[in-house]
């Protein structure tokens, strides 16, 4: 039983340019959540998904992308990478949104130059 | 929405001291609270949750009390260890919503 692995662990960007930010959990959670968290700072909701198919809008969601087609998978989308989303990413996954704690990933540590 | 304040911002206690941070919520529909744990460089980890039908919730040297009169709920470590040292987040859930507060940095002092 993993968890809920995060890869990659690090990356570095270039302004513009795109990539993904994969997520998985093994533990039949139906859902899924992506945060970033800035120095000194909590963490920030970008989006959600309670099931496969199904995915909503957090608080920071502008610049991401999510989709979910399988309970397993959670990958976060940048579709044009800004130096404002320099931050370190957490996957977190639980069997409900409300109602359970969380189990974060070891988090992806991005910097956009 | 939820909002969820917490304070101190950061705690500095000697070991063997008590810690207590305290969190408030403003809706009285709140139901569930967990808090978690994050250690430099880590993760943030649960390490300890109650439910609005308990008023206190106990694990070796952590206990969660909760308020829910006054909306408001406590995380307590007693003898504290300098392993203790991390930041900690309380967080309050309602409907189909959890909200984070902002992270109390506790330093234990050797």
């Amino acid at each position: 039983n993993a968890g809920v692995t995060q890869t990659p662990k690090f990356q570095v960007l270039k302004t513009g340019q795109s990539m993904t930010l994969q997520c998985a959990q093994d533990m039949n959670h139906e859902y899924m959540s992506w945060y970033r968290q800035d120095p000194g700072m909590g963490l920030r909701l970008i989006h959600y998904s309670v099931g496969a198919g199904i995915t909503d809008q957090g608080e920071v969601p502008n610049g991401y992308n999510v989709s979910r087609s399988t309970t397993e998978d959670f990958p976060l989308r940048l579709l044009s990478a800004a130096p404002s989303q320099t931050s370190v990413y957490f996957c977190a996954s639980s069997y409900s949104r409300t109602n359970y704690g969380y189990t974060f990933g070891s988090g992806t540590r991005l910097t956009v130059v | 929405g939820e909002n969820v304040e917490q304070h101190p911002s950061t705690l500095s206690v000697q070991e063997g001291d008590s810690a207590v941070i305290k969190c408030t919520y403003s809706d009285s529909a709140s139901n569930y609270f967990p808090w978690y744990k994050q250690e430099l460089g880590k993760r943030p980890q649960l390490i300890i949750d109650i439910r609005s039908n308990v008023g206190e919730k106990k694990d070796q040297r952590i206990a969660v009390t909760l308020n829910k009169t006054a909306k408001h709920f406590s995380l307590h470590i007693t003898e504290t260890q300098p392993e203790d040292s991390a930041v900690y987040f309380c967080a309050a859930s309602h409907n189909n919503d959890m909200r984070f507060g902002a992270g109390t940095r506790l330093t234990v002092k050797p």
